[in-house]
């Protein structure tokens, strides 16, 4: 399997500020057609997780532009140019090159 | 709008199998291109793919979950079902189904989940 592995695991921030979280793979997820096959969602406290980034750099719709997905490979990287407060919550980054899919261990935003 | 909801036993004793049903409406679960997925949440594992069925039928599963899980689906209903066999405590967790491009992940739209507790 590859594993995603996500740092930090907690990141306090101030509305206002920017804010940045790093995940790796264990496996290159660069796919031949040369998109990189890595997912950004966001839970929000008592709901499902939500698509922010797919395809390592793609914005899903509805998504608001100070969310930005970057890398390539095995090393990604989920910004926020000016952290909100209905940024609040956990956020995942997924892989979706090979069976079984998976996951990060998450990341908890919260606000100073 | 594609909405997906899932439903079944908020509880099962150990040993016995879960049987879930997710409703899928704004959208064919015939449609090509897509799959439908089962995906579970809980504390001490996070998030976990368990298998998906794709729009024509086919499934696969992660090999943690192969020998004890089934998806189907009933396309009459617009409902695909997940089948987990010989529960434990540790299958305890919140269930979601979600859907995704087949072959890819992007999952775009997801259940409320429904909390599964596993206990005598």
């Amino acid at each position: 399997d590859i594993v995603m592995t996500q740092s930090p695991l907690s990141l306090p921030v101030t509305p206002g500020e920017p804010a940045s979280i790093s995940c790796r793979s264990s496996q290159n997820l660069l796919h031949y057609n040369g998109y990189n096959y890595l997912d950004w969602y966001l839970q929000k406290p008592g709901q499902s997780p939500q698509l922010l980034i797919y395809l390592g750099s793609n914005r899903a719709v509805g998504v608001p532009d100070r969310f930005s997905g970057s890398g390539s490979g095995t090393d990604f990287t989920l910004k926020i140019s000016r952290v909100e407060a209905e940024d609040v919550g956990v956020y995942f980054c997924m892989q979706g090159l090979q069976t079984p899919i998976t996951f990060g261990q998450g990341t908890r935003l919260e606000l100073k | 709008q594609v909405q997906l909801r899932e439903s079944g036993p908020g509880q099962v004793k150990p040993g016995q199998t879960l049987s879930l049903t997710c409703a899928v409406s704004g959208r064919s679960i015939t449609t090509g291109g897509y799959s439908w997925s089962w995906i579970r949440q809980s504390a001490g594992r996070g998030l976990e793919w368990l298998g998906y069925i794709s729009h024509s039928g086919s499934t696969d599963y992660s090999p943690s979950f192969k020998s004890r899980t089934t998806i189907s689906m009933d396309t009459s209903t617009s409902q695909f079902s997940l089948s987990l066999s010989s529960m434990t405590a540790a299958d305890t967790a919140v269930y979601f189904c979600a859907r995704s491009l087949t072959n890819y992940g992007k999952f775009d739209y997801w259940g409320r989940g429904i909390l599964v507790t596993v206990s005598p």
